[in-house]
């Protein structure tokens, strides 16, 4: 079985600030996933990065890269120019795949890192 | 293109009787999970629907059961509720198999609460 853990419940950060979210994780499996999804308070699950374990290069999307090391089980999440609208719970999540790439929508959540942007 | 449905988006029912919630995804989408989230539990997969079949179950026990039509369009049932069963549930759905081929979408959720 497979577990993600988020050691941060929380997290604070300056308007125009970067801030890194950690997550660790255990698997014995060989191939698959790691997410970063965002939760606002209007309870809406969004994806915000996504990473392939196969995949060495670490994954970016516009203001927000991830920082996988596969042999320490670790995938942080980095917020660059952090802006009010950031404020979210913030999950960590995994979900492994077969020898042909097929998962089964079972992800495995971390506890959750709740990120406050101060103005 | 309209996202991920459910509905109701409010619930609220006394112990021992039974819910049904329901779930439409996104148009093409054949691939439905629910989830439940929970202050305590965190977020815990119940179940996968593709194609009408269940492909996976998370470790709930058989009071909580779902069903996909041939639409796509997912339910899920919890019999004989229990207090511990309030929670957000959420439903995501994907175009393929799992998410690790396309993007999973979550729906806004269901509040159950049980009284």
């Amino acid at each position: 079985a497979q577990t993600v853990t988020q050691s941060q419940p929380e997290m604070s950060v300056q308007e125009a600030e970067t801030v890194t979210l950690s997550c660790t994780y255990d698997t014995s499996e060989s191939n698959y996933y790691l997410f970063w999804y965002k939760q606002p308070p209007s309870r809406q699950m969004i994806l915000v990065i996504r990473q392939e374990a196969y995949k060495q290069q670490n994954a970016t999307e516009n203001r927000f890269s991830v920082n996988f090391q596969k042999a320490a089980k670790s995938f942080s999440l980095k917020i660059s120019d952090s802006q009010l609208g950031d404020t979210a719970m913030y999950f960590c999540a995994f979900i492994g795949t077969n020898a042909g790439g097929t998962s089964y929508g079972k992800l495995t959540f971390g506890q959750g890192t709740i990120l406050t942007v101060h103005p | 293109k309209a996202g991920v449905t459910q509905t109701p988006r409010y619930l609220i029912k006394t112990r021992g009787q039974q819910v049904t919630l329901s779930c439409s995804p996104i148009s093409g989408h054949r691939s439905v999970s629910w989830y439940q989230q929970t202050p305590g539990q965190g977020l815990q997969f119940l179940f996968e629907y593709f194609s009408e079949t269940q492909r996976n179950k998370g470790n709930f026990p058989g009071r909580f059961s779902g069903r996909q039509f041939s639409n796509s369009r997912s339910e899920m049932n919890v019999s004989t509720l229990e207090l511990g069963d309030s929670a957000l549930y959420l439903c995501a759905s994907s175009l393929t198999t799992g998410f690790g081929h396309s993007e999973a979408f979550f729906g806004q959720g269901t509040r159950l609460t049980v009284v």
